[in-house]
């Protein structure tokens, strides 16, 4: 049983475009969260949610909207899509406490590589 | 965001060998420490989280230690093995929710 996944695994569009990126963690977690890939293969936080709620969104363009429906989803929206948004992106979900979600591992999904052309 | 430096950048070692990498953070605002390893083609997976100085965790052949007051962090890995080979990243945390990840070292382990 996954314990996040993402769909889709690969995503190939053209400029201008919109897509959207699901992310689903079985964990019963209630923080998420949004990473990219950059081209020198740097792990970058997007965006945090707990308990369907933004909390952190970092600086990345507003053509990129979060959307968690629910705690166990949250998904990613992308309108007019540019060459530089390809790379690789990651859902990850986490516990949280008192302490915080940083003092709990995360777990990552298994990535969605987007490419546009 | 804070600047997470991680050193080396890679490594070649012999299968059997003992090796150890370094990552460094600034000591303010610190609020816990992750290690992930991550495999070719797959997902980073969580090694430790560690929260106060002077905490040391093992798992296996892997161990870490912290140290919050200097801001920085040790990963050791005993005697080598291929499976072994993935990038290492260290992520700190300077705030309940957000960490930083380092460029990471990417270790390969010669048979």
């Amino acid at each position: 049983d996954t314990a996040v996944s993402q769909t889709p695994k690969y995503l190939v569009t053209q400029m201008g475009n919109d897509k959207s990126i699901k992310c689903e963690q079985n964990l019963g977690h209630d923080t998420m969260y949004w990473y990219k890939q950059d081209s020198k293969k740097f792990l970058k936080i997007m965006f945090s949610y707990n308990n369907k709620e933004l909390i952190i969104n970092e600086t990345v363009p507003n053509r990129f909207s979060p959307k968690s429906p629910d705690k166990a989803h949250l998904n990613l929206h992308i309108n007019s899509l540019e060459l530089g948004d390809s790379a690789v992106y990651f859902c990850a979900s986490s516990r949280y406490g008192g302490s915080g979600a940083s003092s709990y591992e995360q777990y990552f999904g298994p990535g969605t590589r987007l490419t546009v052309t | 965001i804070l600047n997470v430096e991680q050193s080396p950048q890679s490594l070649h070692v012999q299968e059997g060998d003992s090796t150890n990498f370094t990552c460094s953070f600034p000591s303010s605002n610190f609020y816990a420490l992750h290690w992930y390893r991550w495999e070719t083609a797959k997902s980073p997976e969580a090694l430790f989280v560690m929260t106060l100085n002077g905490d040391e965790k093992k798992k296996g052949r892997i161990s870490a230690t912290l140290n919050t007051k200097e801001g920085y962090s040790y990963l050791y890995i005993k005697g080598s093995q291929p499976e072994d080979s993935a990038t290492y990243l260290c992520a700190p945390g300077a705030g309940s929710y957000q960490l930083t990840f380092g460029k990471g070292t990417k270790l390969s382990v010669i048979p």
